[in-house]
Protein backbone atom coordinates (compact mmCIF):
# COMPACT_ATOMS: atom_id res chain seq x y z
CA UNK A 1 0.00 0.00 0.00
CA UNK A 2 0.90 3.45 -0.57
CA UNK A 3 2.22 5.90 2.43
CA UNK A 4 3.99 9.05 2.78
CA UNK A 5 6.07 10.31 5.42
CA UNK A 6 6.98 13.90 6.20
CA UNK A 7 9.59 14.90 8.77
CA UNK A 8 10.05 17.03 11.44
CA UNK A 9 6.84 16.99 12.87
CA UNK A 10 7.32 20.30 14.82
CA UNK A 11 10.31 22.88 14.07
CA UNK A 12 11.25 26.26 15.54
CA UNK A 13 13.83 28.20 13.65
CA UNK A 14 15.06 31.63 13.90
CA UNK A 15 14.50 34.44 11.29
CA UNK A 16 17.12 34.13 8.88
CA UNK A 17 18.46 30.82 9.03
CA UNK A 18 17.50 28.04 6.31
CA UNK A 19 14.94 25.38 6.30
CA UNK A 20 14.58 21.94 4.83
CA UNK A 21 11.69 19.83 4.83
CA UNK A 22 11.56 16.43 3.72
CA UNK A 23 8.75 13.99 2.07
CA UNK A 24 8.91 10.50 0.25
CA UNK A 25 6.29 8.50 -0.62
CA UNK A 26 6.68 4.35 -0.36
CA UNK A 27 4.61 2.30 -2.88
CA UNK A 28 4.15 3.81 -5.79
CA UNK A 29 5.87 5.30 -8.27
CA UNK A 30 6.13 8.84 -10.57
CA UNK A 31 3.22 9.98 -8.31
CA UNK A 32 2.47 13.60 -8.62
CA UNK A 33 3.41 15.50 -5.56
CA UNK A 34 2.70 18.87 -3.89
CA UNK A 35 3.61 21.07 -0.92
CA UNK A 36 0.98 22.85 0.77
CA UNK A 37 0.94 25.71 3.62
CA UNK A 38 -1.70 26.04 5.79
CA UNK A 39 -2.65 29.20 8.04
CA UNK A 40 -4.03 28.53 11.29
CA UNK A 41 -7.29 26.42 11.20
CA UNK A 42 -8.02 27.07 7.44
CA UNK A 43 -7.77 26.68 4.13
CA UNK A 44 -4.77 25.61 1.76
CA UNK A 45 -2.54 27.34 -0.30
CA UNK A 46 -0.57 25.26 -3.02
CA UNK A 47 3.11 26.24 -3.10
CA UNK A 48 4.75 23.94 -5.75
CA UNK A 49 3.84 20.73 -7.15
CA UNK A 50 5.68 18.60 -9.18
CA UNK A 51 5.00 15.54 -11.93
CA UNK A 52 8.45 14.31 -12.64
CA UNK A 53 11.95 14.45 -11.33
CA UNK A 54 13.46 17.80 -11.76
CA UNK A 55 10.51 19.29 -12.53
CA UNK A 56 8.60 21.90 -10.38
CA UNK A 57 5.97 24.47 -10.31
CA UNK A 58 5.06 27.22 -8.39
CA UNK A 59 1.93 28.60 -7.49
CA UNK A 60 2.88 31.40 -5.11
CA UNK A 61 6.43 33.80 -5.55
CA UNK A 62 8.26 33.61 -2.33
CA UNK A 63 11.23 32.85 -0.65
CA UNK A 64 10.48 28.97 -0.58
CA UNK A 65 11.99 26.24 -3.46
CA UNK A 66 11.18 23.13 -3.54
CA UNK A 67 13.22 20.32 -5.32
CA UNK A 68 12.72 16.24 -6.75
CA UNK A 69 15.89 15.22 -6.57
CA UNK A 70 14.38 11.44 -6.64
CA UNK A 71 10.97 10.33 -7.67
CA UNK A 72 9.58 9.74 -4.43
CA UNK A 73 11.04 12.46 -2.78
CA UNK A 74 9.90 15.81 -2.88
CA UNK A 75 11.17 18.86 -0.89
CA UNK A 76 10.74 21.85 0.46
CA UNK A 77 13.68 24.57 1.26
CA UNK A 78 14.17 28.14 2.23
CA UNK A 79 17.64 29.98 2.22
CA UNK A 80 16.40 32.67 4.88
CA UNK A 81 12.65 32.06 6.86
CA UNK A 82 10.87 34.70 7.10
CA UNK A 83 8.53 35.17 10.40
CA UNK A 84 5.56 35.01 7.88
CA UNK A 85 6.76 31.37 6.86
CA UNK A 86 5.33 30.31 9.77
CA UNK A 87 2.45 27.36 9.53
CA UNK A 88 1.80 24.10 8.85
CA UNK A 89 3.18 22.66 5.62
CA UNK A 90 1.96 19.63 4.18
CA UNK A 91 3.26 17.66 1.48
CA UNK A 92 0.57 15.28 -0.10
CA UNK A 93 0.88 12.91 -3.68
CA UNK A 94 -2.05 12.31 -6.22
CA UNK A 95 -3.51 9.14 -7.06
CA UNK A 96 -5.44 8.25 -10.36
CA UNK A 97 -9.48 7.05 -8.73
CA UNK A 98 -11.71 6.39 -10.40
CA UNK A 99 -12.23 7.73 -14.08
CA UNK A 100 -9.02 8.94 -13.78
CA UNK A 101 -10.18 11.82 -11.60
CA UNK A 102 -7.93 12.80 -8.26
CA UNK A 103 -7.94 12.38 -4.56
CA UNK A 104 -4.43 13.40 -2.34
CA UNK A 105 -3.17 11.53 0.34
CA UNK A 106 -1.83 14.14 2.75
CA UNK A 107 1.78 13.44 5.19
CA UNK A 108 1.13 14.44 8.54
CA UNK A 109 2.59 17.82 8.11
CA UNK A 110 5.21 19.92 9.37
CA UNK A 111 4.64 22.75 12.19
CA UNK A 112 6.70 25.28 11.79
CA UNK A 113 7.17 28.39 13.98
CA UNK A 114 9.70 31.07 12.79
CA UNK A 115 10.89 33.00 15.92
CA UNK B 1 -9.66 31.99 -10.57
CA UNK B 2 -11.90 29.16 -9.43
CA UNK B 3 -13.10 29.38 -6.34
CA UNK B 4 -14.77 26.80 -3.54
CA UNK B 5 -16.75 28.48 -1.30
CA UNK B 6 -17.95 26.46 2.37
CA UNK B 7 -20.77 27.43 4.44
CA UNK B 8 -20.92 27.70 7.44
CA UNK B 9 -17.23 28.25 8.63
CA UNK B 10 -18.32 27.10 12.06
CA UNK B 11 -21.30 24.84 13.29
CA UNK B 12 -21.51 23.76 16.64
CA UNK B 13 -24.23 21.18 17.93
CA UNK B 14 -25.61 18.75 20.00
CA UNK B 15 -24.52 14.76 19.81
CA UNK B 16 -27.47 13.50 17.90
CA UNK B 17 -28.68 16.55 15.48
CA UNK B 18 -28.36 15.99 11.80
CA UNK B 19 -26.53 18.84 10.23
CA UNK B 20 -25.77 19.35 6.26
CA UNK B 21 -22.35 21.26 5.27
CA UNK B 22 -22.35 23.09 1.26
CA UNK B 23 -19.38 23.48 -0.91
CA UNK B 24 -20.42 25.95 -3.87
CA UNK B 25 -18.33 27.23 -7.16
CA UNK B 26 -19.46 29.22 -9.71
CA UNK B 27 -16.61 26.59 -12.13
CA UNK B 28 -17.60 23.22 -13.34
CA UNK B 29 -15.65 20.22 -11.86
CA UNK B 30 -15.09 16.99 -13.13
CA UNK B 31 -14.53 15.32 -9.71
CA UNK B 32 -14.90 16.68 -6.44
CA UNK B 33 -13.65 15.68 -3.12
CA UNK B 34 -14.61 16.08 0.64
CA UNK B 35 -11.78 15.29 3.55
CA UNK B 36 -11.34 16.03 6.91
CA UNK B 37 -9.11 17.40 9.08
CA UNK B 38 -8.39 17.15 13.12
CA UNK B 39 -5.84 19.34 14.47
CA UNK B 40 -2.21 19.00 14.25
CA UNK B 41 -2.57 16.27 11.22
CA UNK B 42 -3.39 16.20 7.23
CA UNK B 43 -6.56 15.77 6.13
CA UNK B 44 -7.78 12.45 4.95
CA UNK B 45 -9.80 11.66 2.06
CA UNK B 46 -13.24 10.57 2.76
CA UNK B 47 -15.02 10.67 -0.62
CA UNK B 48 -14.46 11.47 -4.16
CA UNK B 49 -17.61 11.70 -6.07
CA UNK B 50 -17.51 12.60 -10.17
CA UNK B 51 -20.98 12.37 -11.70
CA UNK B 52 -23.63 15.07 -11.49
CA UNK B 53 -26.58 14.39 -9.17
CA UNK B 54 -24.53 11.25 -7.72
CA UNK B 55 -24.67 10.66 -3.76
CA UNK B 56 -22.42 8.57 -1.78
CA UNK B 57 -22.88 6.77 1.62
CA UNK B 58 -20.02 6.27 3.99
CA UNK B 59 -22.21 5.12 7.07
CA UNK B 60 -23.85 8.36 8.14
CA UNK B 61 -22.30 10.69 6.24
CA UNK B 62 -24.07 11.35 2.94
CA UNK B 63 -22.15 13.42 -0.23
CA UNK B 64 -23.98 15.01 -2.85
CA UNK B 65 -22.32 16.25 -6.52
CA UNK B 66 -24.47 18.88 -8.01
CA UNK B 67 -26.17 17.95 -10.77
CA UNK B 68 -24.37 20.88 -12.83
CA UNK B 69 -20.84 20.02 -11.14
CA UNK B 70 -20.82 23.01 -9.12
CA UNK B 71 -21.42 22.43 -5.82
CA UNK B 72 -21.98 19.69 -3.24
CA UNK B 73 -22.60 18.81 0.05
CA UNK B 74 -22.11 16.42 2.97
CA UNK B 75 -24.96 15.49 5.42
CA UNK B 76 -24.08 13.93 8.70
CA UNK B 77 -26.87 11.94 10.66
CA UNK B 78 -26.91 12.08 13.95
CA UNK B 79 -23.84 13.45 14.68
CA UNK B 80 -21.16 12.34 17.11
CA UNK B 81 -18.28 13.71 19.19
CA UNK B 82 -15.93 11.80 16.93
CA UNK B 83 -17.14 13.42 13.53
CA UNK B 84 -15.57 17.11 14.97
CA UNK B 85 -12.93 18.17 12.90
CA UNK B 86 -12.35 20.46 9.97
CA UNK B 87 -13.82 19.54 6.58
CA UNK B 88 -12.29 20.37 3.22
CA UNK B 89 -14.18 20.44 -0.16
CA UNK B 90 -11.79 20.16 -3.27
CA UNK B 91 -12.51 20.14 -6.78
CA UNK B 92 -10.58 18.90 -9.76
CA UNK B 93 -10.65 19.54 -13.56
CA UNK B 94 -8.98 17.60 -15.95
CA UNK B 95 -7.17 19.91 -17.29
CA UNK B 96 -4.09 20.35 -15.04
CA UNK B 97 -2.83 18.04 -11.91
CA UNK B 98 -3.91 20.62 -8.98
CA UNK B 99 -7.07 20.60 -6.89
CA UNK B 100 -8.71 24.00 -5.75
CA UNK B 101 -9.72 23.57 -1.85
CA UNK B 102 -12.27 25.23 0.08
CA UNK B 103 -11.44 27.18 3.10
CA UNK B 104 -13.82 24.41 5.27
CA UNK B 105 -16.08 23.98 7.71
CA UNK B 106 -14.79 23.88 11.38
CA UNK B 107 -17.74 21.29 12.52
CA UNK B 108 -17.53 20.93 16.46
CA UNK B 109 -19.47 18.39 17.92
CA UNK B 110 -20.95 18.54 22.15
CA UNK B 111 -21.45 15.47 23.78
Amino acid sequence: SQTIHQWPATLVQPVGSPLSLECTVEGTSNPNLYWYRQAAGRGLQLLFYSVGIGQISSEVPQNLSASRPQDRQFILSSKKLLLSDSGFYLCAWSGIYALGHYGYTFGSGTRLTVV
Amino acid sequence: TQLLEQSPQFLSIQEGENLTVYCNSSSVFSSLQWYRQEPGEGPVLLVTVVTGGEVKKLKRLTFQFGDARKDSSLHITAAQPGDTGLYLCAGATLRDDKIIFGKGTRLHILP
